[in-house]
């Protein structure tokens, strides 16, 4: 199975802040990459496919990027809403395997 | 819009059965795969297997060696994931995702919570 890590784990950051969360992929995988943010007790929400593009009616303040082992992606200015917890998801090849998460807290 | 609907939260005993369903709306329910993923307590999303709504095949993980079964019912637009033989740790929050055209999950149901307890 593709191994996917991310990093940090967690991370404390204020409204209007630029924030960085990577992932790494144990093989390559192209740019079958996603992003999705989840807040407690609510479903998953896509934000980014193809490592780099955004869903429909994401806000533009989410920037994917990376090919092949190496993936980021930057929220260039955070707001309320985006306190919760990112996962990237490999979907290159089965089983599908996610990161652990990281989970973005108010400073 | 699209919507994706699961049932309601359940309780088992270990050793049975739980039938998890999902409800779509708001697109063709034949054009879109249909994924289950789960979550464990303080674990990450585990892929479980999927189905081509279209011809009713499906591919399983093979952590679940036989015990998971995933169909559809296209006359309601629903798609069921169930798991026999239940264990302890099956004890999860258990989501169906369609599976958009570029491959990604781009809409989630609302998840489903499974607790399995003597």
């Amino acid at each position: 199975d593709i191994q996917m890590t991310q990093s940090p784990s967690s991370l404390s950051a204020s409204v209007g802040d630029r924030v960085t969360i990577t992932c790494r992929a144990s093989q390559g995988i192209s740019n079958n990459l996603a992003w999705f943010r989840q807040k407690p007790g609510k479903a998953p929400r896509s934000l980014i496919y193809a490592a780099s593009s955004l869903q429909s009616g994401v806000s533009s303040n989410f920037t994917g990027s990376g090919s092949g082992t190496d993936f980021t992606l930057i929220i260039s200015s955070l707001q309320p809403e985006d306190f919760a917890t990112y996962y990237c998801q490999q979907y290159d090849d089965y089983p599908c395997t996610f990161g652990q998460g990281t989970k973005l807290e108010i400073k | 819009q699209v919507h994706l609907v699961q049932s309601g939260a359940e309780v088992k005993k270990p050793g049975a059965s739980v039938k998890v369903s999902c409800k779509t709306s708001g697109y063709t329910f034949a054009s879109y795969d249909i994924h289950w993923v789960r979550q464990a307590p303080g674990q990450r999303l585990e892929w479980m297997g999927w189905i081509n709504i279209g011809n009713g095949k499906t591919k399983n993980s093979q952590n679940f060696q036989g015990r998971l079964t995933i169909t559809r019912d296209t006359s309601a637009s629903t798609a069921y994931m169930e798991v026999s033989s239940l264990r302890v740790e099956d004890t999860a929050l258990y989501y169906c995702a369609r599976r958009g055209v570029y491959g990604d999950y781009d809409y989630w149901g609302q998840g489903t919570l499974v607790t399995v307890s003597s």
